[in-house]
């Protein structure tokens, strides 16, 4: 079966970057595309970007432009996202979510971390 | 950027009743060349991921319960839920993937009367 498992809690302080993983199983990782989505508490979501996990082609929104990277490693079959300088509005749960085929919905989702950003 | 509206923020409906939530997306969705309207729905529990029900605005996901329905075309849309269930309370989310940057509605939480 589809999983995605993300890597666990962080906390960072005020201008420090985090790099969130999120390994995938149960389905040919390089045939899809990998979303980026955040949730900041009580707040609805939030899309960041993605990464096709094929050729390696990334999209970001513009909100976070400059700021974010999306990468990955077919052979962990695993993506990354790393958001640099943060600040105490990043605090939120990530999450990384697969499009079920091209430009489609998200089908399976992983099931979160928590980065907390605080001084 | 497209805006997705929700409508209302929260409604508490009666067990075995109907709750009804509307999606407003601020311009089409509806891909002509192929008649998909670019549009899903998501449930979310406190503490958990969100799940998807329904995509192409009707079409439901495998193992969701028939008493969720998807309705409308363009830019308004509607999750009907035909007789609530106590573990339906969540808070739903819809979402268009019509275009980037994508974006989701801002969530109504549906409670039990």
């Amino acid at each position: 079966q589809v999983q995605l498992v993300q890597s666990g809690a962080e906390v960072k302080k005020p201008g420090a970057s985090v790099k969130v993983s999120c390994k995938a199983s149960g389905y040919n990782f390089s045939k899809y595309v990998m979303y980026w989505v955040r949730q900041a508490p009580g707040q609805s979501l939030e899309w960041m970007g993605w990464i096709n996990a094929g050729n390696g082609d990334t999209r970001y929104s513009q909100k976070f432009q400059g700021r974010v990277t999306i990468t990955r490693d077919t052979s962990a079959n695993t993506a990354y996202m790393e958001l640099s300088s943060l600040r105490s509005e990043d605090t939120a749960v990530y999450y990384c979510a697969r499009e079920t085929s091209g430009w489609a919905h998200l089908d399976y989702w992983g099931q979160g971390t928590l980065v907390t950003v605080s001084s | 950027d497209i805006v997705m509206t929700q409508s209302p923020d929260s409604l508490a409906v009666s067990l075995g009743e109907r709750a009804t939530i509307n999606c407003k997306s601020s311009q089409s969705v509806l891909y002509s060349s192929n008649n998909n309207n670019y549009l899903a729905w998501y449930q979310q529990k406190p503490g958990q991921p969100p799940k998807l029900l329904i995509y192409w605005a009707s079409t439901r996901e495998s193992g969701v319960p028939d008493r969720f329905s998807g309705s409308g075309s363009a830019t308004d849309f509607t999750l009907t839920i035909s007789s609530l269930q106590a573990e339906d309370v969540a808070v739903y989310y819809c979402h268009q993937y019509y275009s980037s940057p994508r974006t989701f509605g801002q969530g109504t939480k549906v409670e039990i009367k």
